[in-house]
C-alpha cells in the first residue's frame, strides 16, 4: 500500500514552454501532497503544499505564478512550470502522507527529470 | 538556523563491512525523525520513524537510533543491494518557517562492493 506515481518520469522541453507534472496517490486518499526539487547532490527542499480544494501553500522564496499547483482531487496533484528555463532543471518529486500513519511520514512519487533546453 | 548535516557524504564498505550512518540536527522542536532510502532517479524509499532520544527500529540489516542531537543509521553486514543514498529528515514541532515542515540532509552515499 501507500504508493504514490508521478507523470511523466522526465521530460525535455524548450525554454519558455510550460511543462505539466502529475502526481497521483493509487491506493489511499490524501487530503495533503507535497512537492520538493532536488538539484544534483543536495538536500530535497519542499517547494509548496498542495491542499484539495484549497490555494497552495508555497516556501519562500518559490515563485507561485512560476509553480502552479492544482488539487483537484483526493487522489491527483499538478504541477505546471510555466515558461521554463534551463535553470529550472531538476528532479521534481512529490509525496503524500496516507491517512492512519503516525505524525509526518510522507510516501514519495519516483521523480520527474525536468530539462530545458 | 534548523538544519540537518549527514556525514559522512560518501562511504563505500566490503560486503560484509558493517559500518554506520550520521545525522547530526539542531531543530526547532524535534516531531519526529525520518530514514529514506534514495536510488538513482528515483524518489525515496521511507524505512524509519523515531520519535524521541533512546528509541530504536530496525529493519533487515538496517538499525536505526535517535539521541538528543544525532540519530545512527548502523548497517550490519551489508550487500551490494544495500547500495543507494541514504536521507535522513526531521520534522519540526513549528510549522510554517522558511524551511517546511520536513528538513532534509544531503544524504550519505552508500556503495557496497561485492
Amino acid at each position: 500500500g501507500a504508493v504514490v506515481s508521478q507523470h511523466p518520469s522526465w521530460v525535455i522541453c524548450k525554454s519558455g514552454t510550460s511543462v505539466k507534472i502529475e502526481c497521483r496517490s493509487l491506493d489511499f486518499q490524501a487530503t495533503t501532497m507535497f512537492w520538493y526539487r532536488q538539484f544534483p547532490k543536495q538536500s530535497l527542499m519542499l517547494m509548496a503544499t498542495s491542499n484539495e480544494g484549497s490555494k497552495a501553500t508555497y516556501e519562500q522564496g518559490v515563485e507561485k505564478d512560476k509553480f502552479l499547483i492544482n488539487h483537484a482531487s483526493l487522489t491527483l496533484s499538478t504541477l505546471t512550470v510555466t515558461s521554463a528555463h534551463p535553470e529550472d532543471s531538476s528532479f521534481y518529486i512529490c509525496s503524500a502522507r496516507p491517512p492512519g500513519l503516525p505524525g509526518e511520514t510522507q510516501y514519495f512519487g519516483p521523480g520527474t527529470r525536468l530539462l530545458v533546453l | 538556523e534548523d538544519q540537518v548535516t549527514q556525514s559522512p557524504e560518501a562511504l563505500r564498505l566490503q560486503e560484509g563491512e558493517s559500518s554506520s550512518l550520521n545525522c547530526s540536527y539542531t531543530v526547532s522542536g524535534l516531531r519526529g525523525l525520518f530514514w529514506y532510502r534514495q536510488d538513482p532517479g528515483k524518489g525515496p524509499e521511507f524505512l524509519f520513524t523515531l520519535y524521541s532520544a533512546g528509541e530504536e527500529k530496525e529493519k533487515e540489516r538496517l538499525k536505526a537510533t535517535l539521541t538528543k542531537k544525532e540519530s545512527f543509521l548502523h548497517i550490519t553486514a551489508p550487500k551490494p543491494e544495500d547500495s543507494a543514498t541514504y536521507l535522513c529528515a526531521v520534522h519540526r514541532r513549528n510549522y510554517g518557517g522558511s524551511q517546511g515542515n520536513l528538513i532534509f540532509g544531503k544524504g550519505t552515499k552508500l556503495s557496497v562492493k561485492p
